[in-house]
């Protein structure tokens, strides 16, 4: 069965430093999305990517944030420098449709 | 802004026994809801999705409803398994077109005891 993968599944960076996570979605879906779940908080929205460009953001992703689906598989999110806070796990999950959502695995970050 | 609540946040129950997780939010324009299961260290699955024009919707086990008007939605589990422990999320999906908003319950921590 198709699934959402995400790399690499842990990841440990110096505060300041630039990050990229990667997603490869299911292979027809069209919609995109990122998450970010804080050790013991609710899942937060970040972006809805949808036709090579962003349909919708919420207050957490700011300037710093970035995506981007380079070459036709891969969907990344870029966080250009970290901070302390950014420490979460980062999920990310496509849809065919505006329907349901496939999630990903995660990527569990932590700023140091 | 919409905020999503889920009572209780956490339940444990022995096996066999069936259950209900609320889910609450505040502004009842949605688009849809849907109930995920969150496993400790791992992503979500979708387990029920219901339209904001649904009143319910029905999968094996586990039937999820919705009162729009209200503010509400339940996810009745019958015949629990150990199984079934889990974390369950619900989710409320705001927004036209491709422009979406997504907000997400706190959860309710699921312990089935065999």
């Amino acid at each position: 069965e198709p699934e959402v993968t995400q790399t690499p599944s842990h990841q440990v960076t110096q505060m300041g430093q630039e990050v990229i996570l990667r997603c490869v979605p299911i292979s027809n879906h069209l919609y995109f999305y990122w998450y970010r779940q804080i050790l013991g908080q609710k899942v937060e929205f970040l972006v809805s990517f949808y036709n090579n460009e962003i349909s919708e953001k919420s207050e957490i992703f700011d300037d710093q944030f970035s995506v981007e689906r380079p070459d036709g598989s891969n969907f990344t999110l870029k966080i250009r420098s970290t901070k302390l806070e950014d420490s979460a796990m980062y999920f990310c999950a496509s849809g065919e449709g505006r329907e349901t959502q496939y999630f990903g695995p995660g990527t569990r970050l932590l700023v140091l | 802004k919409q905020e999503v609540t889920q009572i209780p946040a956490a339940l444990s129950v022995p096996e066999g026994e069936n259950l209900v997780l609320n889910c609450s939010f505040t502004d009842s324009a949605i688009y849809n809801l849907q109930w995920f299961r969150q496993d400790p260290g791992k992503g979500l699955t979708s387990l029920l999705l219901i339209q904001s024009s649904q009143r319910e919707q029905t999968s094996g086990r586990l039937n999820a409803s919705l009162d729009k008007s209200s503010g509400r939605s339940t996810l009745y589990i019958a015949a629990s398994q150990p199984g079934d422990s889990a974390t369950y999320l619900c989710a409320v999906r705001q927004g036209l077109g491709n422009f979406n908003k997504f907000y997400f319950g706190s959860g309710t921590k699921l312990n089935v005891k065999p």
